[in-house]
Parts: structure tokens; C-alpha cells; sequence
């Protein structure tokens, strides 16, 4: 994951917006993931955006990407206890389907909300 | 569905030592994954496999061996523990949906496996 990075920690208080941030390096990064793994747990996938895409909502949750910068953001909006968790966020390279549909995740982000 | 499963959900052993983790599958996904787990690196995949009967290597491939036999198994043995394979295991198998007529693939994980080589 070394080429997909994440700021390791963030804090919020429960109601305000929460942005994680997550810069990568492959142009041809054809679509891209945020993925919350709670303690103790497995990854989840909470959303997806494809590269021709500049935003997608959610729900509570936003993601913006930059394709200029390389930057992909994960906005979650009125956070709540239950929001805490690593969330990462993972690029597929190059084409569509093929190439054993491999991942590469970013180095995790911990979220902690505070009452 | 019981999804991804993985066992043992924790294991200790000592440098030398071999063993197997077991990742099964009840989705029919062709594909399946083992990455590791270490803090501030993210998961990084150690093998891969695209349907029965192969696997490939993925970042970190080395002193790990897997095996897919059957469609709903994928394997991971480490044939003599070192320290540096204390971490966490993930198995995860990857559903390919269409999406406005784009292929979307979506990994679905197994809940972990701690590992510490002592």
C-alpha cells in the first residue's frame, strides 16, 4: 500500500462532518473504494466511485475525487459513535475486469468520535 | 450465506513451525485473496487466485504457499514461521456485479486471523 496514502488518524466530535483523505499515484486507477473495518472485523465496503467520476453521494457519505491531483476524499456527514472505525481506501488499476482483479489499499485511516 | 470464513480465528506459534489457514467461501466467487495486515501499512496481498486449480503471487508472496483445489477453498500455508509473519490474515473473495454496463468487482472479507510467531 505503499503507493496509496492516508493520513493514520483522525478525530471528530459525534455530529460534526468528518474528511478523510486519501492521495494515490496511478493515473490509470480505473475505479476507486472506501472500505470500513470495524474492531475485531473484516473490511466492509461502504461506496465506490469510477475515475470518470468527480462525485458521488451517498446517503451521509460523499466521496470527491481529483483525478488532476490524485486525490480521493471520503466525506461522512453528522458522524456518529458507530462511525468509528479504520477506513481505507483501495484503487483497481488498469483495465476494468482482468489482471485477477487485484487492489491496492491505502495504509488506513482511524476514526474515533467523541461525544 | 455464512460468506467468507476463516479458521483459526487466532493461532500462536513458534519460529520453524508450519501451518495452514483456511478460508472458505459459500458465494461461488471465482476470485479469492489472503492479504496481511500491519499497523500503518494497510493490506498488502500475498496471493491471489482466479478460479480453481491457480493461484498467482501478489506483493508480498514470499515464505507463503496456497492452494485452491476447490472452487469454495483457498489455502494458505507458511511452511516455516518466522516473526516477521506475526500479523493479521485476511481472506476475501470478489463478487463481479454490472453496474450501468461497467464490470464492478466488490471483495467481500473473511473476519481475520491472528498470527504471532514467537
Amino acid at each position: 500500500g505503499e503507493d496509496v496514502e492516508q493520513s493514520l488518524f483522525l478525530s471528530v466530535r459525534e455530529g460534526d462532518s468528518s474528511v478523510i483523505n486519501c492521495t494515490y499515484t496511478d493515473s490509470s486507477s480505473t475505479y476507486l473504494y472506501w472500505y470500513k473495518q470495524e474492531p475485531g472485523a473484516g473490511l466492509q465496503l461502504l461506496t465506490y466511485i469510477f475515475s470518470n467520476m468527480d462525485m458521488k453521494q451517498d446517503q451521509r457519505l460523499t466521496v470527491l475525487l481529483n483525478k488532476k491531483d490524485k486525490h480521493l476524499s471520503l466525506r461522512i456527514a453528522d458522524t456518529q459513535t458507530g462511525d468509528s472505525a479504520i477506513y481505507f481506501c483501495a484503487e483497481k488499476r488498469g483495465r476494468l475486469t482482468g489482471g485477477g482483479n487485484k487492489l491496492t489499499f491505502g495504509t488506513g485511516t482511524q476514526l474515533k468520535v467523541e461525544l | 450465506n455464512a460468506g467468507v470464513t476463516q479458521t483459526p480465528k487466532f493461532r500462536v506459534l513458534k519460529t520453524g513451525q508450519s501451518m495452514t489457514l483456511l478460508c472458505a467461501q459459500d458465494m461461488n466467487h471465482e476470485y479469492m485473496y489472503w492479504y496481511r495486515q500491519d499497523p500503518g501499512m494497510g493490506l498488502r496481498l500475498i496471493h491471489y487466485s482466479v478460479g480453481e486449480g491457480t493461484t498467482a503471487k501478489g506483493e508480498v508472496p514470499d515464505g507463503y504457499n496456497v492452494s485452491r483445489l476447490k472452487k469454495q477453498n483457498f489455502l494458505l500455508g507458511l511452511e516455516s514461521a518466522a516473526p516477521s509473519q506475526t500479523s493479521v490474515y485476511f481472506c476475501a473473495s470478489l463478487k463481479m456485479a454490472s453496474f450501468d454496463g461497467t464490470v464492478l468487482g466488490e471483495q467481500y472479507f473473511g473476519p481475520g486471523t491472528r498470527l504471532t510467531v514467537t
